[in-house]
């Protein structure tokens, strides 16, 4: 069966420090990969999406950035975090052939 | 207008209530439909999806899809404190996943 892992699951980060979340997915092959920031009462909005290998769609304009060295590996990063990124980021895989998006267990962010 | 529209509650039922949670959406290329069921700090967990118009049934979970009004419906029955989180609706297009901003249901014992 399919499982997805994110870490950490919570982290709390000076204004200006850098921020890597990890996410990685278990049986299956070539999954589409995708992050997402959830705030309260807005729902989930999608920052990044990957089809592929080095393959990177962003979304949203902001100071993160993502990466995908491997198949089944995400990265979410910030060079200079702000008190903006605070909030809790979901990292979600799916195939075109499974019609349905599985997250991970998400990433609470504070940034003071 | 955005292209999910879900109404966030809160809403506060009884145990045993039936739950009524809908969404509607303005896209016809949607075809694939989705209930996921969140608890605080946690990632949403599927419950039920469905690609065709009518009923699905799960337990006490039903799901119901009206293509025609562009109108889906979770019904949970029975329903349990443990019931108590955030539901979210989501449609697929493509690649792409359409989410609402999900209603918050409170079921007390």
């Amino acid at each position: 069966s399919q499982t997805i892992h994110q870490w950490p699951a919570t982290l709390v980060q000076p204004v200006g420090s850098p921020l890597s979340l990890e996410c990685t997915v278990e049986g299956t092959s070539n999954p589409n990969l995708y992050w997402y920031r959830q705030a309260a009462g807005r729902g989930l909005q999608l920052l990044f999406y990957s089809v592929g290998i080095g393959q990177i769609s962003s979304e949203v304009p902001q100071n993160l950035s993502a990466s995908r060295p491997q198949d089944r590996q995400f990265i979410l990063s910030s060079k200079k975090l702000l008190l903006s990124d605070s909030g809790f980021y979901l990292c979600a895989w799916s195939t075109p052939w499974i019609n349905t998006i599985y997250f991970g267990e998400g990433s609470w962010l504070t940034v003071v | 207008q955005k292209e999910v529209e879900q109404d966030p509650g809160p809403l506060s039922v009884p145990e045993g209530a039936i739950v009524s949670l809908n969404c509607t959406y303005s896209n016809s290329a949607f075809q694939y439909f989705m209930w996921y069921r969140q608890y605080s700090r946690k990632g949403p967990e599927l419950l039920m999806y469905t690609y065709s118009s009518g009923n699905k049934e799960d337990g006490r979970f039903t799901a119901q899809v009206d293509k025609s009004s562009k109108y889906i419906s979770l019904f949970i029955r029975d329903s349990q404190p443990s019931d108590s989180a955030t539901y979210l609706c989501a449609m697929r297009s493509g690649n792409q996943f359409y989410f609402g901003t999900g209603t918050s249901l409170t079921v007390i014992p």
